[in-house]
């Protein structure tokens, strides 16, 4: 069974870079599925910010495109998210995701999410 | 970029009513639509894809409608554990949008 585990700082100051990663256990990054990062402030709704395939092909929300890298590590089984520039915007629970391609490009499978705080 | 939105953003039923949901796109996305729940404190869950597909495990309660622009989420008798929030999720093409979220509580 596939679990998804979400690990990286729980606060990232103002300006500075938010790095989390997605461990992928109980499968491989590298079957036929993409993978995903989606956000949801306190109290609000969900943001799709982007995926990856393991062949490295990305697409990234345009509202965060400019801040937004995403990439895979086949060697150690997980994906990454890098968020520049971060605000007190950014503060938010971050959950990875596992997007059940190419049957469809919905999430299927998501990790338990982890709570990223951007204070000084 | 295709725009989600979803009526009503919350409602009040009682235990046995039939629930009604809507998601609207702002361009045709054929069937590439998904609907979760999400619980509070919880994870989101996949309901339904395909706008009306039921993903495994999902009780039969739960139906989803709908095809281009205009896509329905139905509970026909709500339960206590429904209580949650609701959100649908375009996946036609990157960005793949979700709408802002019906909450749904119990009267």
């Amino acid at each position: 069974q596939v679990q998804l585990q979400e690990s990286g700082p729980g606060l990232v100051k103002p300006s500075g870079t938010l790095s989390l990663t997605c461990a992928v256990s109980g499968g491989s990054v590298s079957s036929s599925n993409w993978w995903s990062w989606v956000r949801q402030p306190p109290g609000k709704g969900l943001e799709w910010i982007g995926e990856i395939h393991h062949s490295g092909r990305t697409n990234y929300n345009p509202s965060l495109k400019s801040r937004v890298t995403i990439s895979v590590d086949k060697s150690k089984n997980q994906f990454s998210l890098k968020l520049s520039s971060v605000t007190a915007a950014d503060t938010a629970v971050y959950y990875c995701g596992r997007i059940a391609a190419p049957m469809g490009w919905y999430f299927d499978l998501w990790g338990r999410g982890t709570l990223v705080a951007v204070s000084s | 970029d295709i725009q989600m939105t979803q009526s009503p953003s919350s409602l009040s039923a009682s235990v046995g009513d039939r629930v009604t949901i809507t998601c609207r796109a702002s361009q045709g996305i054929s069937n590439f639509l998904a609907w979760y729940q999400q619980k509070p404190g919880k994870v989101p869950k996949l309901l339904i894809y395909a706008a009306s597909t039921l993903q495994s495990g999902v009780p039969s309660r739960f139906s989803g409608s709908g095809s281009g622009t205009d896509f329905t989420l139905t509970i026909s008798s709500l339960q206590p554990e429904d209580v949650a929030t609701y959100y649908c999720q375009k996946y036609n093409s990157a960005p793949r949008a979700f709408g802002p979220g019906t909450k749904v509580d119990i009267k």
